[in-house]
């Protein structure tokens, strides 16, 4: 059965610090995404990860795929309020189907 | 374009009876995919239906069981609810199963 355990599940810091979020497996992932989540609402996409090793950015937010291709991390730099949410990893696998193994999620609260 | 729709958007009901969640994929998506969200937790993949066939099932008992419409909009039916039924039910779609997922607002279900 694959896994994945994000760490930290909470996390509650003030506007401008850094913060790293973990999501670790013991399985080979073909893809990994980080999703998004506010009150109400879906999940959304920040980024995919294919390639071992790749690194993405997208303005403040640095993202990670292991060499080996069975962890991930996320990096904010200088964190915002509007940075507020849960952020969830989500590993693909090898099937024909496109089932998402979800991590049970980082709930950051950035404080002004 | 409008996005994922899901009905209803809030749910009640009593331990014993059944519901049906309904799903209307962005237009053009020919594949849907159901995953349930616990209070708490990352969601957990329940189905997914391409070309209005099952691709894919997750572990979740014969009380879960889901049907996708020839205009690709799809049903998540429950019988017997449980109380730890009461989650939040996401429907997400895709051009094609292992396609980006586009995630709808939920429905929140509520079993007392």
């Amino acid at each position: 059965t694959q896994l994945l355990e994000q760490s930290p599940q909470f996390l509650s810091i003030q506007e401008g610090e850094n913060l790293t979020v973990y999501c670790n497996s013991s399985s080979v992932f073909s893809s990994l995404q980080w999703y998004r989540q506010e009150p109400g609402e879906g999940p959304v996409l920040l980024v995919t990860v294919v390639t071992g090793g790749e690194v993405k950015k997208l303005k403040r937010l640095t993202f990670q795929f292991g060499d080996a291709r069975k962890d991930s991390s996320l990096h904010i730099t200088a964190a915002q309020p509007g940075d507020t949410g849960l952020y969830l990893c989500a590993g693909a696998g090898s099937s024909n189907t496109g089932k998402l193994i979800f991590g049970q999620g980082t709930t950051l609260q950035v404080k002004p | 374009d409008a996005g994922v729709t899901q009905s209803p958007t809030h749910l009640i009901k009593t331990r014993g009876q059944h519901v049906t969640l309904r799903c209307s994929p962005i237009s053009g998506h020919k594949s849907v995919s159901w995953y349930q969200q616990v209070l708490g937790q990352g969601p957990q993949f329940i189905f997914q239906y391409y070309e209005k066939e099952e691709r894919g099932r997750g572990n979740f008992p014969d009380r879960f069981s889901a049907r996708q419409f020839p205009n690709y909009s799809s049903e998540l039916n429950v019988n017997a609810l449980l109380l730890g039924d009461s989650a939040l039910y996401l429907c997400a779609s895709s051009s094609e199963p292992r396609t980006t997922l586009k995630f709808g607002p939920g429905t929140r279900l509520l079993v007392l």
